[in-house]
């Protein structure tokens, strides 16, 4: 089956750079993908890899490395706006649904 | 432009109860369908899941069921709820041929 691992908490002051690590284990892999979810909203999406490397969306990126099923998602520059919780989520085994960690909360200080 | 509704948004249920929750989308056809549910402060947990009209995959067993009557409803259903049925609800789409999922705004239900 598919699980991911993701810290539970992460605290950062305004304007510095945080980054959240995820590793998954998954019987077939169609890529890993960051959602963004704000307290008593919905997750909204933040960025797709499917290919090993470094993907770049403004001040968040997302990098891959499939060989050691690890991934993470930067975020730079944080603002207060950006205090939410982040989800790591693979496909399940038939590419049908996707699979979410158990979420990081980011705390953006000032 | 694709939206997706879901209703109610919020619910006080006692136990023992039935539950129907329903999401649409509108502005795509033959989407993929999904039922999560959040308890309060953890992940998301992955429910039912539909590929098209009839095609219900469940993940996780329990009293919960789900439904698609139509292409692009999903319902879902309980004949008698628990109190660990307690969570934030929320329905999701995704065309086949991208990988972005879309959520909507969620139900927040709450069993007495």
């Amino acid at each position: 089956g598919q699980s991911l691992e993701q810290p539970s908490e992460v605290t950062a002051v305004e304007g510095a750079i945080v980054q959240i690590n995820c590793t998954y284990q998954t019987s077939g892999f169609y890529g890993l993908s960051w959602y963004q979810q704000h307290d008593g909203g919905a997750p909204t999406f933040l960025s797709y890899n499917a290919l090993d490397g470094l993907e770049e969306t403004g001040r968040f990126s997302s990098f891959l490395s499939r060989s050691d099923s690890y991934g993470y998602l930067l975020l730079q520059e944080l603002q207060m706006k950006d205090s939410a919780s982040y989800f790591c989520a693979v496909s399940n085994e038939a590419g049908t649904a996707l699979i979410f960690g158990k979420g990081t909360t980011l705390s953006v200080s000032s | 432009s694709q939206t997706i509704h879901q209703w109610p948004a919020t619910l006080v249920q006692p136990v023992g109860s039935p539950l129907s929750l329903e999401c649409t989308v509108e502005g795509t056809s033959n989407p993929n369908l999904y039922w999560y549910r959040q308890a309060a402060g953890r992940g998301l947990q992955l429910l039912f899941y539909s590929v098209g009209i009839g095609q219900i995959s469940s993940e996780v067993p329990q009293n919960l069921s789900a439904s698609r009557p139509q292409d692009r409803q999903f319902i879902l259903s309980s004949k008698k709820l628990l109190l660990s049925d307690s969570g934030f609800y929320l329905c999701a789409w995704r065309d086949d041929r991208i990988y972005e999922q879309y959520f909507g705004p969620g139900t927040r239900l709450t069993v007495t």
